[in-house]
């Protein structure tokens, strides 16, 4: 069975640091993707940064990378220079074998000024 | 491009009341989904489609919950009878057919079940 683990209910970060977001998994799959949503108090879920299975290098958009360790299971989201504007929930989803998509419990961010 | 649009935003019930939830995907794309999130929660998934066919519907429950897309555009959810356990935020979401398939996600709809 498919599962997404983040352990994080909440962090506090100062603005302009960097920030990492825990996120493992568990899947039989050979295939399979990995993505972060930011979903601000607006409620709006809004795609970050994707990772696939096979992808040999870690991705990255503009100040979100993606720090994927296959190995281990894991695929942190780092945001770096944190901005008041990254506080939100975050969630990371996995999609499997079939298209099924599930995603983590959330991680809150709060920045601080 | 407009994105997923979802209707009504809020919605106020009594419990044992009928409730429905209109979604309209980004043109063109093939695949909709509708989740269930509760608060602090992530997002569930209710049901899956692929144009107008539904071929994830597993964790749907059945008894209550039903949903259409019948010209594989817009799509409808609805829950008859309403229970108070029911009171969560329903999203949209559309993904396409190239490249990742990122979902596109609406801005949901909040029901509360009195």
């Amino acid at each position: 069975a498919q599962k997404i683990t983040q352990t994080q209910p909440g962090m506090f970060v100062q603005e302009k640091e960097a920030v990492t977001l825990d996120c493992t998994y568990d899947t039989s799959d050979p295939s399979y993707g990995l993505f972060w949503y930011k979903q601000p108090s607006s409620g709006e879920m809004i795609f970050l940064i994707y990772q696939g299975s096979y992808d040999q290098q870690n991705a990255t958009e503009g100040r979100y990378s993606l720090n994927f360790q296959k190995a281990r299971k894991s695929a942190n989201l780092v945001i770096s220079a944190s901005q008041l504007g990254d506080s939100a929930m975050y969630f990371c989803a996995m999609r499997g074998w079939g298209d099924k998509i599930i995603f983590g419990k959330g991680t809150r961010l709060h920045i601080l000024p | 491009e407009a994105g997923v649009v979802q209707s009504p935003r809020y919605k106020i019930i009594e419990k044992k009341q009928p409730v429905a939830f209109w979604c309209n995907p980004i043109s063109g794309h093939n695949t909709l989904y509708w989740y269930l999130q509760n608060l602090g929660q992530g997002p569930e998934l209710l049901i899956r489609y692929e144009n107008e066919e539904a071929v994830d519907d597993s964790q749907l429950p059945k008894d209550r919950f039903s949903a259409e897309r019948l010209k594989g555009v817009d799509s409808t959810l609805k829950i008859q009878p309403a229970e108070l356990g029911d009171s969560a935020v329903y999203l949209c979401a559309s993904s396409g057919t190239s490249g990742i398939n990122e979902q596109f996600f609406g801005p949901g709809t909040r029901l509360t079940v009195l």
